[in-house]
């Protein structure tokens, strides 16, 4: 069974510190894309990566960087945190040229930064 | 850019009642359609998907729903619902090969006893 799994189910973080969200799917896809939730909002895209080391701005992707080194694993950067970014984090993959796929989302990070 | 609309942000049930979540896209280009359900503290799973052919899709855990091209509409609609189908629904919009799913709101679905 395919399958994306993200580091953390529940983080706690200062604001101020520079936090890590760690993505990795067993899947081989080509594209990942992380996004963040908020109640009202939907799912709301950060960043996306079509290929290893490529990487591309999504709809919000103001404080937030990724990296993307190794095909499996996509990693969302909060350079500084704020109370504004505490929200549920989902990471989703996908074949590449494969709009009709859908995405395969992980179990989501929920942050809270104090 | 296409944009989703929810036109419920919340859909009160009672269990084996029916019930019908709203979908409304704007686009003027053809494109792929998706319903996705996220129970408490979980990711998002695929409900279902309408990609071409016949309007009317059939999904997992007895949901389906319908395209309609004039009306730009892709409604979900389950003949009798569990209480275990208490969760979140989100409509999406992919458009050709652009590479993004654009999502709606959200709507939270309570079914009660």
């Amino acid at each position: 069974d395919v399958k994306v799994t993200q580091s953390s189910r529940y983080l706690v973080k200062r604001t101020g510190e520079k936090v890590f969200l760690e993505c990795v799917q067993d899947m081989d896809h080509e594209n990942m894309f992380w996004y963040r939730q908020d109640p009202g909002l939907g799912l709301r895209l950060i960043y996306f990566s079509y290929d290893v080391k490529m990487k591309e701005k999504g709809d919000i992707p103001e404080g937030y960087s990724v990296s993307r080194e190794k095909k499996e694993r996509f990693s969302l950067i909060l350079e500084s945190a704020s109370t504004n970014q505490t929200s549920m984090y989902l990471c989703a993959s996908r074949p590449t040229g494969r709009a009709n796929y859908g995405y395969t989302f992980g179990s989501g990070t929920r942050l809270t930064v104090v | 850019a296409q944009s989703v609309t929810q036109l419920d942000s919340q859909v009160p049930v009672f269990e084996e009642a029916p019930v019908e979540l709203r979908c409304n896209y704007s686009s003027s280009v053809s494109v792929y359609l998706f319903w996705y359900v996220q129970y408490p503290n979980q990711g998002l799973q695929l409900l279902l998907k309408y990609l071409s052919g016949s309007t009317l899709v059939k999904g997992i855990n007895g949901f389906e729903a319908e395209f309609n091209k004039s009306q730009t509409s892709f409604h979900l609609r389950k003949p009798s619902v569990h209480i275990s189908d208490t969760a979140e629904y989100f409509c999406a919009v992919s458009r050709g090969n652009d590479y993004k799913l654009s999502f709606g709101a959200g709507t939270t679905v309570t079914v009660r006893a």
